[in-house]
């Protein structure tokens, strides 16, 4: 099946910096968009969502952005901090129970 | 709220041991219920996945099964388990009834196999 890739697997950020992770997705099908956030040996957690009729949604610190003319979803974190740390995923949705994840990318917040 | 719980958290089994994990979801009901797996530093696959008691769907063929016995209790099993099924298991449920909703995920048990 069609799968969600991540443009870069690591992402080293200095601390109160903005960080922009990258993901593109091959199916046009697709309308529901979920970045999660996962730390080490946790369950990932849900950080924000967006559909396919949106281009930009904010949330608290990070904001996603979603192109759906070149297939491109990115998410940005503001002032990044220490805590930020972690494995990102991209997931998309294309109308059924399913949700396809990328394979990751590992923000890395630098003191 | 809605809660997700897994167990165990950790097991070591040998090699063509039986394998059962357990997790229920409480505050919610006909959730979709979900079991992935994740191999070190990677993606997360699924597994299975049901819409309802008793309704389980395959992802990839595999010496696993899943059972769905209650309507928020999905239990991941295997009657041998092989070398191969090493890895970090996460259990997960989404509001029933439509597509399109926020996958919520367990804490994740980590399985060994030696």
């Amino acid at each position: 099946g069609e799968s969600v890739g991540l443009h870069l697997p690591t992402l080293s950020v200095q601390e109160g910096d903005n960080s922009i992770i990258n993901c593109a997705y091959s199916n046009s099908a697709s309308d529901y968009f979920i970045w999660y956030k996962q730390e080490s040996g946790k369950g990932p957690q849900f950080i924000i969502d967006i559909r396919s009729n949106m281009d930009k949604r904010q949330g608290q610190r990070v904001t996603v952005l979603l192109n759906k003319t070149v297939k491109h979803l990115s998410l940005q974190i503001a002032a990044t901090q220490p805590g930020d740390s972690a494995v990102y995923f991209c997931a998309e949705n294309f109308g059924n129970e399913k949700l396809t994840f990328g394979t990751g990318t590992r923000l890395t917040i630098i003191p | 709220s809605q809660t997700i719980h897994q167990w165990p958290a950790t097991l070591v089994q040998p090699v063509g041991s039986p394998l059962s994990l357990e997790c229920t979801v409480e505050g919610t009901s006909n959730p979709n219920l979900y079991w992935y797996r994740q191999a070190a530093g990677r993606g997360l696959q699924l597994l299975f996945y049901s819409v309802g008691i008793g309704q389980i769907s395959s992802e990839v063929p595999q010496n696993l099964s899943a059972s769905r016995p209650q309507d928020r209790q999905f239990i991941l099993s295997s009657k041998k388990l092989l070398l191969s099924d090493s890895g970090f298991y996460l259990c997960a449920w989404a509001p029933g009834a439509s597509s399109g909703n926020t996958i919520y995920f367990g804490e994740g048990s980590w399985l060994t196999v030696v």
